[in-house]
């Protein structure tokens, strides 16, 4: 069956580190893969996406890697701020026109 | 971008009644829209497509006695659920992308969600 998967449920960082999410997906093989943030009690926000023939994506302080040997996407927060606390989700596009979304990984960052 | 409006962003109802959502696409037209449903600390799940002026698509498992879609217009989608029971208390978000929904990378964008509690 196919399957989205967010490494972890929550990530605790300091301000100013880094923050590394990882998004792998089985029996799917998409053309592009998205990623969203998601405040509590709101709808996603749509944020970046890759396609497959990209192997890196930056928006800001946002960096996204699209592996599709490893069936994988890491999506990475520079210079994080407590601003950037939210959850994040990865979504793919498979063969017909529905997203598919991650269960996300809720990002908190201590000041 | 594109703005979605959702409304209400919260209700609360009594068991055996019946609730309407609204979902607008404010600045373009959206032939497709789409109907989330998401539990606390879950994925968001795909409940149906709507497509203007004909009939919904649901998922599997979805029943669509008891979600009526109807997308009268090419700006408006509302999601009904009928006879509410608690069990039916969840987060429901609507979603629709730019031209609709066979686009070429398919960004969506999301309506504020709405909160659903059946007492």
């Amino acid at each position: 069956s196919q399957k989205i998967e967010q490494n972890s449920e929550a990530l605790n960082i300091q301000e100013g580190k880094t923050a590394t999410l990882t998004c792998n997906y089985t029996n799917y093989s998409p053309a592009y893969l998205q990623w969203y943030r998601q405040d509590p009690g709101r709808g996603p926000v749509f944020l970046l996406l890759i396609r497959e023939n990209e192997k890196e994506k930056r928006k800001e302080r946002l960096k996204v890697t699209f592996d599709t040997t490893l069936k994988q996407s890491l999506f990475h927060i520079t210079a994080s701020q407590p601003a950037d606390s939210a959850t994040y989700l990865c979504a793919l596009r498979p063969n017909d026109y529905k997203l598919s979304f991650g269960a996300g990984t809720t990002v908190t960052v201590r000041a | 971008g594109a703005v979605v409006s959702q409304h209400p962003s919260w209700v609360i109802c009594k068991s055996g009644t019946s609730v309407k959502i609204e979902c607008r696409s404010l600045d373009f037209q959206a032939t497709t829209m789409f109907w989330y449903r998401q539990f606390p600390k879950q994925s968001l799940m795909l409940m149906a497509t709507s497509n203007e002026g004909s009939k919904a698509t649901y998922e599997q498992g979805v029943e669509k006695d008891k979600f009526l879609i109807n997308h009268a217009s090419l700006t408006l989608s509302t999601l009904t659920v009928t006879s509410a029971h608690p069990e039916d208390s969840s987060f429901y978000i609507c979603s629709a992308s730019l031209g609709g929904g066979r686009q070429n990378t398919g960004e969506l964008f999301f309506g504020e969600g709405s909160r659903l509690t059946v007492l």
